[in-house]
């Protein structure tokens, strides 16, 4: 069965990188990108962007742009979102998910905090 | 980028009784393959989002015959027959017809 199984959850101070990892079983990793999805606390879904499975390609949301880096590694089929120059701002849920979007990982809570 | 509108932005009713989303975008989503892409989801309180409908009225395996997507161009409905228990939570319609994928503001379900 598909599952898309993420590390565990994050604090980090101002000003810091985090990186979140996505791990992906159940099919063939190389036919499909990875999308990954923030929650703020009590907000709406934002999408961040999407790397593909098969060449790695990427794709970011603009505001995002120069603080976001997403990669994959098709040996251990798994994907990664690096997020830098953290604010509090950036303190959410996130989320990966196959880019069908039909399966979604358990989500990573990232705090940032002084 | 697509604005994706929804509304109501809650809702609350009785057990067995029907409900209804509506979601608008800014431009039409149909792609030039000839497919629309628009997305429902659910999401329960601590839970990860949960896929529902795609490409407007296509139900997801193992989602429960009342529920139905319609609708084309900018303008889509989710629809729940009889609502039951289980159906609480914030629904989301979310469009990747064209990069960046945005979504709804979300429409938060609740029982009367």
């Amino acid at each position: 069965q598909v599952q898309l199984v993420q590390s565990g959850p994050e604090v980090k101070k101002p000003g810091a990188s985090v990186k979140v990892s996505c791990k992906a079983s159940g099919y063939t990793f190389t036919n499909y990108g990875v999308t990954w999805v923030r929650q703020a606390p009590g907000q709406g879904l934002e999408w961040m962007g999407w790397v593909s499975g098969f060449n790695g390609n990427t794709n970011y949301a603009q505001k995002l742009q120069g603080r976001v880096t997403m990669t994959r590694d098709t040996s251990t089929t798994t994907a990664y979102m690096e997020l830098r120059s953290l604010t509090s701002d950036d303190t959410a849920v996130y989320y990966c998910a196959r880019e069908t979007e039909d399966y979604w990982g358990q989500g990573t809570l990232v705090i940032v905090s002084s | 980028d697509i604005v994706m509108t929804q509304s109501p932005l809650s809702l609350s009713v009785t057990l067995g009784q029907p409900a209804s989303i509506s979601c608008r975008s800014s431009q039409s989503l149909l792609y030039s393959d000839g497919n629309t892409y628009l997305i429902w989801f659910h999401q329960r309180p601590g839970q990860s989002p949960r896929r529902l409908i795609y490409q407007v009225s296509n139900r997801d395996s193992r989602v429960p015959d009342r529920f139905s997507g319609s609708g084309s161009d900018t303008d889509f409905t989710l629809e729940i027959s009889r609502v039951e228990a289980e159906d609480v939570g914030v629904y989301y319609c979310m469009q990747d017809t064209l990069w960046p994928n945005t979504f709804g503001q979300g429409t938060k379900l609740e029982i009367k």
